[in-house]
């Protein structure tokens, strides 16, 4: 089946600098996007979410950018801080049914 | 709302031994899912259901897997009998209708020997 991957399984940034974390789907049926935060032994924690009609969208310090074209996700978070080290997954619904297929993740280390 | 609650949250059993796994959604959502996660193979559905009743268990990877729903405040994931590769963290998320984001609990840590 189709699945969802990321180009990088791992990204250390400084803090202060602005992240940038990508994702590539596979499903072109996919019409929603959501990307979550996962820390250490915590479950997933919603962070954004894009539907298909959309290219961007903005929320508190994070952005998502969606290009259907070359089906590329990605998650910017600018002014990156140590609390914002943790796994990031990108997830995509696909068509009429609620299921999220959920990416591999990448490990986000923000070094002080 | 204190979010969707998970009980036990770490679990150590023998191999042969029945588990059972606890989860109370957030009150109002309609939709539970079940996950399971490993670094192998990553957060996987399981299964999931819609107003108490289960809508896809093609993720139930057999039939030593069982899930039910008695009502909209309480599910839970059995498995009879626990092998050491169902070892793992159980994640149980829920959704309100017309909402695509869903909320997952702190997860269940499974070690099974």
């Amino acid at each position: 089946g189709e699945s969802v991957g990321l180009h990088l399984p791992t990204l250390s940034v400084q803090e202060g600098d602005n992240s940038i974390i990508n994702c590539a789907y596979s499903n072109s049926a996919s019409d929603y996007f959501i990307w979550y935060k996962q820390e250490s032994g915590k479950g997933p924690q919603f962070i954004i979410d894009i539907r298909s009609n959309m290219d961007k969208r903005q929320g508190q310090r994070v952005t998502v950018l969606l290009n259907k074209t070359v089906k590329h996700l990605s998650l910017q978070i600018a002014a990156t801080q140590p609390g914002d080290s943790a796994v990031y997954f990108c997830a995509e619904r696909g068509g009429s049914n609620y299921k999220l297929t959920f990416g591999k993740g990448t490990l986000l280390t923000v070094n002080p | 709302d204190a979010g969707v609650i998970q009980s036990p949250r770490h679990e150590v059993t023998e191999m042969g031994q029945e588990v059972t796994l606890r989860c109370k959604p957030i009150s109002g959502h309609d939709y539970l899912f079940w996950y399971r996660q490993t670094m192998m193979r990553g957060l996987e559905l399981l299964i999931y259901f819609n107003n108490n009743v289960p809508i896809d268990d093609s993720g139930m990877p057999e039939d030593r897997f069982s899930a039910k729903m008695p009502n909209a405040s309480f599910s839970t994931l059995k498995i009879q009998p626990s092998e050491p590769r169902d070892s793992a963290v159980y994640f149980c998320a829920s959704r309100s209708v017309g909402a695509g984001e869903q909320y997952f609990g702190p997860g269940t840590r499974l070690t099974v020997t």
